[in-house]
């Protein structure tokens, strides 16, 4: 079954604590992105990778950092997390192209940074 | 740059209404356009999608025709379920070629159908 798979799905943590949230894929897609979700403010991207060892910053990628290692996994690092990331987040992938195709979503990460 | 506007506000109805939800959108090139259903606890899921003016996307007795000259996406169905009860997004792909493959999302509408 094609999926995208984040761990973990819940998570209660403190300030500055280091973190690290995976996404894993099964369908040998090139373009992986992570999104977080706010109430009002819909879903917005912060990292992009168009493949591995090449990533990008999205619209609010300040704090985070990612990594694209193999193709198949995208973490989300949270090296210094403060309350401002309690959210829920997603990670996406696709195939690379002309952006026509769909993207698949996993079931998403909800944080909160006390 | 790209954005997507959806109607304000949570959307209540009675089983076997009809149901629209309204979207519109701006971007400087010729995007292909999406609705994504989040039923609770769950993550984003294809619904329908749209790639160039004219077309109608259809699932689940959803559709929603790609409008270039009212840059709109309108999603309907004709009579819902208490089971399509979820949060719908409008999104866009517009990037350029081998570029960033973001979806700019539009806020969502929470459904709610009541039996």
């Amino acid at each position: 079954e094609a999926q995208v798979t984040q761990n973990p799905r819940y998570l209660i943590t403190v300030t500055g604590k280091k973190l690290t949230v995976t996404c894993s894929q099964n369908m040998n897609h090139e373009y992986m992105s992570w999104y977080r979700q706010d109430p009002g403010l819909g879903l917005r991207q912060i990292y992009y990778s168009m493949n591995v060892e090449v990533t990008d910053k999205g619209d609010v990628p300040e704090g985070y950092k990612v990594s694209r290692k193999e193709k198949r996994n995208f973490p989300l690092i949270l090296e210094s997390p403060s309350p401002n990331q309690t959210s829920l987040y997603f990670c996406a992938s696709t195939s690379t192209g002309h952006g026509n195709q769909p993207q698949h979503f996993g079931d998403g990460t909800r944080l909160s940074i006390l | 740059g790209d954005s997507v506007t959806q109607m304000e506000g949570p959307v209540t109805l009675s089983e076997e209404a009809f149901l629209t939800i309204n979207c519109t959108y701006t971007a400087t090139g010729y995007p292909s356009l999406f609705w994504y259903v989040q039923y609770p606890g769950e993550g984003l899921q294809l619904l329908l999608k749209a790639t160039k003016a004219d077309d109608k996307g259809s699932n689940k007795g959803f559709e929603a025709t790609y409008r270039k000259e009212t840059t709109s996406f309108h999603l309907e169905k004709g009579s819902v379920q208490v089971s399509d009860s979820a949060v719908y997004f409008c999104a866009l792909s517009d990037p350029p070629f081998y570029g960033n493959n973001r979806l700019a999302f539009g806020k969502g509408n929470q459904v709610v159908v009541i039996p």
